[in-house]
């Protein structure tokens, strides 16, 4: 079945440091690769997705690559801040060859990033 | 314009008793997800809703918990004689044509059981 396996945390870093969080899946198909956030008090929100090998996404200053050779979405940030502090989740949806999309989304464990000041 | 709305943000009871959370979707959204998070199995499926589709119900755990989606809209999770491990965040999330559209998600309702 589908799966995904982020890096373990909790990862603190200080302010305007260079922020990894690794990310790989094992997929049959053509999934879709999401990148999601959860700030303290918060739901969740999507904070980037690709949908294809070689996609990038971005937002908020974060990029992931998706990279079909090493089935990986590693999410990365230049220069953390204090209000990135959150929990962050890898996901994926899956589609078969015909490009039927089945929503419903297969997360990692969650990485809690902490950033100090 | 609203978000998913979920109700109520909490709730806690004693083992034995039935629950019934709500989800009210972003108007228009065909799609509805239902998931738990929880300590030991972190964000798992629990249902899905496309349309007039018959739902996706691959991630109930067991026979006590069901769903329904009336209208094409509001949702109800009902977990039947609740167990202490039933005790976690529901979330509930929707999208516009389900498939690969991002999925808005609400504040969840935390279950205690007691």
């Amino acid at each position: 079945g589908n799966s995904v396996t982020q890096m373990e945390g909790p990862v603190t870093l200080s302010e305007e440091a260079f922020l990894t969080i690794n990310c790989t899946y094992t997929a049959t198909g053509y999934p879709s690769l999401f990148w999601y956030v959860q700030y303290p008090g918060e739901g969740l929100q999507l904070l980037l997705k690709a949908t294809k090998a070689d996609d990038k996404g971005s937002n908020k200053g974060f990029e992931a690559t998706y990279r079909k050779e090493t089935t990986s979405f590693h999410l990365e940030k230049g220069s953390v801040q204090v209000s990135d502090s959150a929990v962050y989740f890898c996901a994926l949806s899956w589609s078969n060859a015909g490009g039927t999309s089945y929503g419903k989304l297969t997360f990692g464990q969650g990485t809690i990033l902490t950033v100090h000041p | 314009g609203a978000g998913v709305s979920q109700s109520p943000s909490n709730k806690v009871t004693e083992k034995g008793k039935d629950v019934e959370l709500r989800c009210d979707p972003i108007s228009g959204h065909t799609a509805l997800y239902w998931y738990r998070q929880s300590l030991g199995q972190g964000l798992e499926f629990l249902i899905y809703f496309q349309g007039n589709s018959a739902p996706d119900k691959s991630g109930l755990p067991s026979d006590r918990f069901s769903a329904e989606r009336t209208g094409g809209s509001v949702s109800t999770l009902t977990i039947q004689r609740t167990q202490q491990e039933d005790s976690a965040v529901y979330l509930c999330a929707s999208s516009l044509l389900g498939g690969r559209e991002p999925q808005h998600f609400g504040d969840g309702t935390r279950l205690s059981i007691l």
